[in-house]
Order: structure tokens, then C-alpha cells, then sequence
């Protein structure tokens, strides 16, 4: 069955940095986009981050851009986020979450972590 | 930047009362690129919609999608006591920005 296993979360100062990863399992990873959405305490969801199956394309929503870096090692069936230059406002749970349509891209997703989650506070 | 606004916030209901769940979007969604999605306390959230109508794999036909253009609505024809949660609407018609709505939780009477 399809598993997505987050971690890397914690407390973090403003300013500081923190990696994400997520661990994927029971399906061919390579062949599949994948998605950072986060979630603010008491909040809905925001969409962070993509990256096509092989890498090749990337996006990021506004709030981060120049910020966060999306990355996945197709070998390891793992995907990451670096996460610089945190602010108060990134404080979320963050899950990463399959794109349902296999080698291209469908957008939305069929399959979600449990999350994992950040505090950025001094 | 699409926006989706998601109304009502809160629905108070019945247990095998009908709910519609309504999601309005600023420009029109291309291609009816709209999903929905189940949320309950605690959990990560369940794909329910994609396409604005079509249900993902194992969820029940109570739950039906429709709309297109700006203007989608989820009903869940008979409210089952496992269908009280927060809803929430996403759009992917434009791969630049994947963007949620607010959120409408169906609360128990």
C-alpha cells in the first residue's frame, strides 16, 4: 500500500533553516510528480511546492519562492524540502502529498503523509 | 492567482440530512480542474473529487461533484456520521499556482 513518511520537523529560530524529507513506499516513485502542502495551526491548506517526476520541472507558490528548495532522489524514493530563511509565518504542518496522475503531472493529489510540523518561533 | 472562496464556513446538520458545499472561483477554472477533498481532526486530508464530478477510488456515491467555469458544488446526499469534517476545494487548472479554499466544516446539529 501507499505510504508517505515525513520527517525532519521541529522548533527553529526565525532566520534559521530546516530540512524535510519524505519517505515514500509501495509504489514506483520515479513515475510520479510530487507535492509540499502545509497547514497552519487551525488554518486550511496551502500549496508549497512541486517537482516533476524526473526532476526536470519545478514550482513554488509566492510565499516561498527564494526560500524553499524542492528536491527528490528517485533512488533513495525520497523527496525534500529546504526550508531557509524561516518566518513566523511558515509555521505549519507540512505534508507532502502524490500527484494522482502518473509520469504527468494531474495536480492534485491522491495520496498524503501525516505531516510533520514546524515552529518557527525565538 | 486564482482564489477560491468556499461557503458556507460552517454547515450545522443532521445525521441523513442532505449538505451542499459550494466553491466559487475568481476566474474560471480551466478544464473543470477542480478537486475536493475531506478533512477530519488530527488526519490528513482524503481526495473525494477530481475533474469537479469524478470520485476517487473507494469513496461512496453519497458524494457527488458538479459545476464548472467559476461556480462547483460538492453534495453529500445523506449525511453519515463519518462525513462530519471540513471540505475543502482545489483548484489545478493552472499548473503556476495549485490553490485551496477556506474550508466549509459540516458540523453535527
Amino acid at each position: 500500500q501507499v505510504q508517505l513518511v515525513e520527517s525532519g520537523g521541529g522548533l527553529v529560530k526565525p532566520g534559521g533553516s530546516l530540512r524535510l524529507s519524505c519517505a515514500a513506499s509501495g509504489f514506483t516513485f520515479s513515475d510520479y510528480y510530487m507535492s509540499w502542502i502545509r497547514q497552519a495551526p487551525g488554518k486550511g491548506l496551502e500549496w508549497v511546492s512541486y517537482i516533476s517526476s524526473s526532476s526536470s520541472y519545478t514550482n513554488y507558490a509566492d510565499s516561498v519562492k527564494g526560500r524553499f528548495t524542492i528536491s527528490r532522489d528517485n533512488a533513495k524514493n525520497s523527496l525534500y524540502l529546504q526550508m531557509n530563511s524561516l518566518r513566523a509565518e511558515d509555521t505549519a504542518v507540512y505534508y507532502c502529498a502524490r500527484d494522482a496522475g502518473e509520469l504527468l503531472g494531474s495536480y492534485y493529489f491522491d495520496y498524503w503523509g501525516q505531516g510533520t510540523l514546524v515552529t518557527v518561533s525565538s | 492567482e486564482i482564489v477560491l472562496t468556499q461557503s458556507p464556513g460552517t454547515l450545522s446538520l443532521s445525521p441523513g440530512e442532505r449538505a451542499t458545499l459550494s466553491c466559487r472561483a475568481s476566474q474560471s477554472v480551466s478544464s473543470s480542474y477542480l478537486a475536493w477533498y475531506q478533512q477530519k481532526p488530527g488526519q490528513a486530508p482524503r481526495l473525494l473529487i477530481y475533474g469537479a464530478s469524478s470520485r476517487a477510488t473507494g469513496i461512496p456515491d453519497r458524494f457527488s461533484g458538479s459545476g464548472s467555469g467559476t461556480d462547483f458544488t460538492l453534495t453529500i446526499s445523506r449525511l453519515e456520521p463519518e462525513d462530519f469534517a471540513v471540505y475543502y476545494c482545489q483548484q489545478y487548472g493552472s499548473s503556476r499556482g495549485l490553490t485551496f479554499g477556506g474550508g466549509t466544516k459540516v458540523e453535527i446539529k
